[in-house]
Formats: structure tokens, sequence, C-alpha cells
């Protein structure tokens, strides 16, 4: 049972144009999401990351928005780069007691068309 | 400059083998992970380590033993009882658990079973 969702498995954004990668979560006891990028044959390098007591948080042109009530975070790209061709990992932890490590959805590839 | 290092980048085995991927890392991190990853799919924790001489099973442990008798390293084993040994193998480590911080990955192995 997948507890985070990457619904979408691929997204096309003109360069210069705003990219929304979204991100669904089932289980109530995550409290800290983070944005990983990663290019083939790598690791994922962090991106961004939020903490439930807060809804938005923001590192230049990189958004993360966070809907406690739909269980729902976007990572919001402005604007987009070809640079930023990649697949896009959205994860999930709890910040104290449960289970450690970080739940990660399936990946979404963004694709920046010049 | 800190980091993790993942060695071999690409390992091929024969079956019925086993084979030790090294993770280690210069960033004074307490806890350490280990993640595969399969096309099409996000990373699942095999493995992680809160602290020197103690670690836990994540998701899909079965046929994947670690040892962590030093704070800098984490190396994973895939025995011969892992069906389906070929794939992108991920270290991470990160501050401590309980912490809004992110986790570090190292570059990967790929494994292939030949």
């Amino acid at each position: 049972d997948q507890q985070v969702k990457q619904n979408s498995p691929s997204l096309s954004v003109q360069e210069g144009r705003i990219s929304i990668l979204n991100c669904d979560y089932t289980n109530s006891m995550f409290d800290y999401f983070l944005w990983y990028k990663k290019y083939p044959a790598e690791g994922p390098t962090f991106l961004i990351s939020i903490s439930s007591i807060k809804d938005k948080n923001e590192d230049g042109r990189f958004t993360v928005f966070l809907n406690k009530s739909a269980k729902h975070l976007s990572l919001h790209i402005v604007p987009s780069q070809p640079g930023d061709s990649a697949v896009y990992f959205c994860a999930a932890s709890v910040l104290w007691g449960g289970a450690d490590g970080l739940t990660f959805g399936k990946g979404t590839h963004l694709i920046i068309q010049p | 400059d800190g980091g993790i290092t993942q060695s071999p980048k690409y390992l091929f085995r024969k079956e019925g083998q086993n084979v030790t991927l090294s993770c280690e890392q210069n960033l004074n991190h307490d806890a350490m992970y280990w993640y595969r990853q399969d096309p099409g799919q996000g990373l699942r924790l095999i493995y992680y380590s809160q602290i020197v001489n103690d670690f836990q099973k994540g998701d899909i442990a079965e046929g994947y033993s670690v040892s962590r008798e030093k704070k800098e390293s984490f190396p994973l084993t895939v025995t011969s009882a892992q069906k389906n040994p070929t794939a992108f193998y991920l270290c991470a480590s990160r501050v401590r658990r309980g912490r809004g911080t992110e986790a570090f990955f190292g570059q990967g192995t790929r494994l292939t079973v030949v």
C-alpha cells in the first residue's frame, strides 16, 4: 500500500513556464516532507522541505505548498529551465516516533521543452 | 569535502553469490540508510541504522544483511537469498532521527546479476 503517491509519471513543460509537481500521502503521522531531484544513474539531491507546521516554504525558484487537510503537497518551479529536466521524488517522514527513514513516491519525470 | 561514497559504481554478480556494497560517510551523521530503486519505482528502504552496532529492517529486508561497526561505514550484503537482486542501490545518511533534516545520498551502485 503506497503511503506516498505521485500520480503523474511524467510532465512536460515549456521553458520559462511554471512546473507544478504533485504528491499525495495517506499516513497522517507524516509531518515532514521533502522533494528530491534525480538524474539517471546518480543519487537524489535534496531540493526543499517543509514541516507540517507550515503551509509554504520557498527557496529561490522552488516553492513547496502543503495542504494538511487534503494530505497533499506540491512543488512549484518558476521559471522552469532546461537543467530542471530530471525525475522528482516526493518523500515523507515522521519527525518524532514511528519507523525511521524516508518514504518515497514513485517519482515524476519532468521534461522541460525549449 | 564531506559526503557519502558508494563503491563500486557498477557491480556484476553471478547467481548464487553473495556480494557486499560499500558505503562510507564523513559527515559525522548518526543515521544511515540503504534504499533500492527499480525502474519506474520509488526508493524502497532496505535497512537503516541509528547508531553504531544497531540496525533495523526496513520494508524489503529479506535477502539482505548489514553491519554498523563504525559510525562512518554501513556496508550492505546482497545474499543469494535475494530473489531479484538486480537494481540500483542507494546509501544515505542523516544527522539523526527525529530531526527535521534531509537525508544525503551517495551516487549509487548498479548491481547486475549475470
